[in-house]
Order: C-alpha cells, then structure tokens, then sequence
C-alpha cells in the first residue's frame, strides 16, 4: 500500500465549479499537509500548507485535513480555466526532512 | 527574490554522455533533494542531502551523483549508467524542521537523450 493515495483524474468540470480534490494516507504520524498546483512542463507550487487538523482558507482555496480519517482535501470555489493544472498532495512528519507525495490529479476547467 | 533556481532548463544528451543538471538557492534552507518526475508516476526521489558535505539515496539513486560542497548547492550529475535519463528533474528545498514542514521546487529542468 502506497503511504499516500491520490485519484489521477482527469477532473473536468465546467468554469465557476466548486471542485474537490482528494488524498487519503495511511501513516497516522503526519503532521505537514500540503497541496502543490503544477502546471505543464513547471516546477510545483506551494498552494496550501496546513499542520495537524482542521481547515485553511486563502482566497479560494480551502484546504481540509481529517486525521481520523486519514482524509485531506483541497476545495476550489468559483472555479476558472487558469486554475487547470495538475495539483499534488503532499506530507510530513513533526521531525525529519522527508516527504510523501501522491502522484497527482489533472484538472481542467472548461470556459 | 529568494528561491531554487535550476539551469539549464533543456538539455540534449548523447547516449553515453554523463550531464550535470544545476541547483542553487538561496532561501537558507538546509535540506535540499533531487526528484524525477515521469509521467503517471508522480515524484521519485533520486538523493537528498540534510547539511553540507552529506548526502543519501533516495529510491532510485542507480546512475546518478551528487555532492554539497555549498549550502546553496546541490547539483546533480545524470552519467552514463542511468539507462532511462530521458525525463523532467525536480531540485527542492525545505524548511528547517520546527519551523513548518514544507518544500519548495525549482521550475525544473528537462533532460532528452538523443
């Protein structure tokens, strides 16, 4: 079992949508939990970075974190063509320097 | 403005060529790592080094070199033994642990073998 699990995609959904992408993981000591926006042929993006539990907004963007669940997720409102792009979850524990990514779900919005 | 700036941002290689693919930041980080990304299969770490003058494999160390000799530093050569060099490559760095946990990228560089 990978230690963090992303659905690939691809996502379309129409401009203005709220849109969901979702990670779960299975290694209950992360702590960091980060969202990337990566766009063709660019380096990934710090979005979004939350520690521990409960929600953060910026804008909007709002990331989620549910460890009892083992459960992140980053929500889009108001979704526009620009935001197409290949977003990466991403974790870490308290201490160390190593980091656990999933593979990445596309998403287009479509004008 | 501080950040990870990696060059050159294409390159061509021959087969049988070594090519070393540069990494500089200058956010003060003390960890920096080199990731390869293929299509479909997310990111792989290649090597990571936590302070200058050490470095350790990552997951798929066969066929490529480091060294850290600076703490802006951290170049990675692709040689000859790497037997499928074709693919985008990810220099990053992350914060000092205690302060947040996070990582930031370079724009990325995208190596071809011809």
């Amino acid at each position: 079992q990978k230690e963090v699990e992303q659905d690939p995609g691809p996502l379309s959904v129409p401009e203005g949508a709220i849109v969901s992408l979702n990670c779960t993981y299975s290694n209950s000591a992360f702590q960091y939990f980060m969202w990337y926006r990566q766009y063709s042929r660019k380096g990934p993006e710090l979005l979004m970075y939350t520690y521990s539990s409960g929600n953060k907004e910026d804008g909007r963007f709002t990331a989620q974190v549910d460890k009892s669940s083992k459960y992140i997720s980053l929500f889009i409102r108001d979704s526009q063509p620009s935001d197409s792009a290949t977003y990466l979850c991403a974790m870490s524990l308290f201490t160390g320097n190593q980091f656990y990514f999933g593979t990445g779900t596309s998403l287009t919005v479509i004008p | 403005d501080g950040g990870i700036t990696q060059s050159p941002k294409y390159l061509f290689r021959k087969e049988g060529q070594n090519v070393t693919l540069s990494c500089e930041q200058n956010l003060n980080h003390d960890a920096m790592y080199w990731y390869r990304q293929d299509p479909g299969q997310g990111l792989r770490l290649i090597y990571y080094s936590q302070i200058v003058n050490d470095f350790q494999k990552g997951d798929i160390a066969e066929g490529y070199s480091v060294s850290r000799e600076k703490k802006e530093s951290f170049p990675l050569t692709v040689t000859s033994a790497q037997k499928n060099p074709t693919a985008f490559y990810l220099c990053a760095s992350s914060r000092p642990t205690g302060s947040g946990n996070t990582i930031y990228f370079g724009e990325g560089s995208w190596l071809t073998v011809v």
